[in-house]
């Protein structure tokens, strides 16, 4: 069973464009959304993270959007660069206990010059 | 990196045979975690572990066991191993939990059973 749905599974954008990646998620009892970036040959490294107490965060070019009627969260990056050029995993967890996260498929996106 | 090596990085092994992967930190966090990572599925929570011999299962955990004998070590061992389960692994350490949960990952490891 797949608690998070990731989509796009690949996205092309052109540089300076922006990236749009979509997460959904089942379980009401989530309460923290991450947002991973992985390089190629690389570990996942946390991007941006949100809590649902609020339904936009911004950290530079990165913005997560939240909606929790809809139990959906987006990354959105503004003014992509090839350096953007990565694999997105969005997932999600429960803050209490061992605070296990579910991961999204994954999202290959690819900046063009 | 949050002091988190791995090791061996690159392992090809036969059907059948026992595979140990060990995850190393360098900074006594209690929370420990070991992923896979497939294509079209993610990162899939295998075991984790809250402190010394205190461990349990993830998502994904049949055929893997695993042990945590030193707050720095937490191992990851394939009995048997089989061609389902060639793969790459990822440690995570949790450095602030309760505060945050961001984890941090390790460098991977790359196991193709063949």
């Amino acid at each position: 069973q797949q608690q998070v749905k990731q989509s796009p599974q690949s996205l092309i954008v052109q540089k300076g464009g922006i990236s749009i990646i979509n997460c959904a998620y089942e379980n009401t009892a989530f309460d923290y959304f991450p947002w991973y970036q992985q390089f190629p040959g690389k570990g996942p490294a946390l991007l941006i993270a949100i809590r649902p107490d609020v339904s936009e965060k911004k950290e530079g070019r990165f913005t997560i959007s939240f909606n929790k009627s809809a139990k959906q969260f987006s990354l959105h990056i503004m003014d992509s660069q090839p350096g953007d050029s990565a694999t997105y995993f969005c997932a999600a967890s429960i803050n209490q206990g061992a605070q296990k996260l579910v991961f999204g498929q994954g999202t290959r996106l690819t900046i063009n010059p | 990196d949050a002091g988190i090596t791995q090791s061996p990085r690159h392992k090809v092994t036969e059907t059948g045979t026992p595979v140990t992967l060990r995850c190393h930190q360098t900074e006594n966090h209690r929370y420990m975690y070991w992923y896979r990572q497939d294509p079209g599925h993610g990162l899939r929570l295998i075991h984790y572990s809250y402190g010394v011999k205190d461990t349990d299962k993830g998502e994904v955990s049949d055929g893997y066991s695993v042990s945590r004998s030193k707050t720095e070590d937490f191992l990851l061992t394939l009995e048997s191993a089989t061609s389902s389960q060639t793969s790459v692994y990822f440690c995570a350490i949790s450095v602030r939990p309760h505060f945050d949960n961001e984890q941090f990952f390790g460098p991977g490891t790359r196991l193709t059973v063949l």
